[in-house]
């Protein structure tokens, strides 16, 4: 099993619609969770963060934690065509130093 | 803002070659990172460090050697370049103190002939 695990996708979804991406990870002991949006040929850029159950909310972006099922996962409200990239989960444990990211999900927003 | 920068954007070696990939981070962060990412692999760590002068291997170390002689500058040495170490190369850096989130540069896409 993969520490960090995600659905490699494409994922295509209508522009405005409300794209869903899913993360599980293997340690129970994680504490931090981030989701990264990566543009083809570009590094990885933060999208936000989120380390305690439940849901955050940023703008067009809701992260939802579910620490006891181990799943992490981010919604794209109102999809646009510029949300077309690879979304990256990435899972830090602090009692191991570990940083682990997923190999991404590729998400194609349609015009 | 947090600003990465990376010494090259694209680089073309020959196979045997040393390889100096240079990683400066202007937010006074502790923790650097190096990794590569390949299609379908994803972003594999390769060494990271804590403090300057510090080190640890990360998942994929063997080929390559990393410095720390300064707390903004992290350096990859690849000391004998091979066509198998074709990739892109990402620095990355976190302020540390629980303060986790990677910022990263904008990387640097090696090609090993």
């Amino acid at each position: 099993q993969k520490e960090v695990e995600q659905n490699s996708g494409p994922l295509s979804v209508p522009e405005g619609a409300i794209a869903s991406l899913n993360c599980t990870y293997s340690d129970r002991g994680s504490q931090s969770f981030f989701w990264y949006r990566q543009y083809s040929g570009k590094s990885p850029e933060l999208i936000m963060f989120i380390y305690s159950n439940g849901d955050k909310e940023d703008g067009r972006f809701t992260a939802q934690l579910n620490k006891a099922s181990q799943y992490v996962s981010l919604l794209i409200r109102d999809s646009q065509p510029s949300d077309s990239a690879t979304y990256l989960c990435a899972v830090f444990t602090s009692g191991t130093y570990k940083y682990i990211f997923g190999t991404g999900t590729r998400l194609k927003v349609l015009a | 803002d947090v600003k990465v920068t990376q010494s090259s954007r694209y680089l073309v070696k020959r196979t045997g070659e040393k390889v100096f990939l240079e990683c400066v981070q202007d937010m006074d962060h502790e923790n650097m990172f190096w990794y590569r990412q390949d299609p379908g692999l994803g972003l594999r760590l390769i060494y990271f460090s804590y403090d300057v002068k510090m080190k640890e291997k990360g998942d994929i170390p063997e080929g390559y050697s990393v410095s720390r002689e300064k707390k903004e500058r992290f350096s990859l040495i690849l000391e004998s370049a091979s066509t198998n170490q074709t990739s892109m190369y990402l620095c990355a850096s976190s302020l540390g103190q629980h303060q986790e989130t990677q910022y990263f540069g904008p990387g640097t896409r090696l090609l090993v002939l």
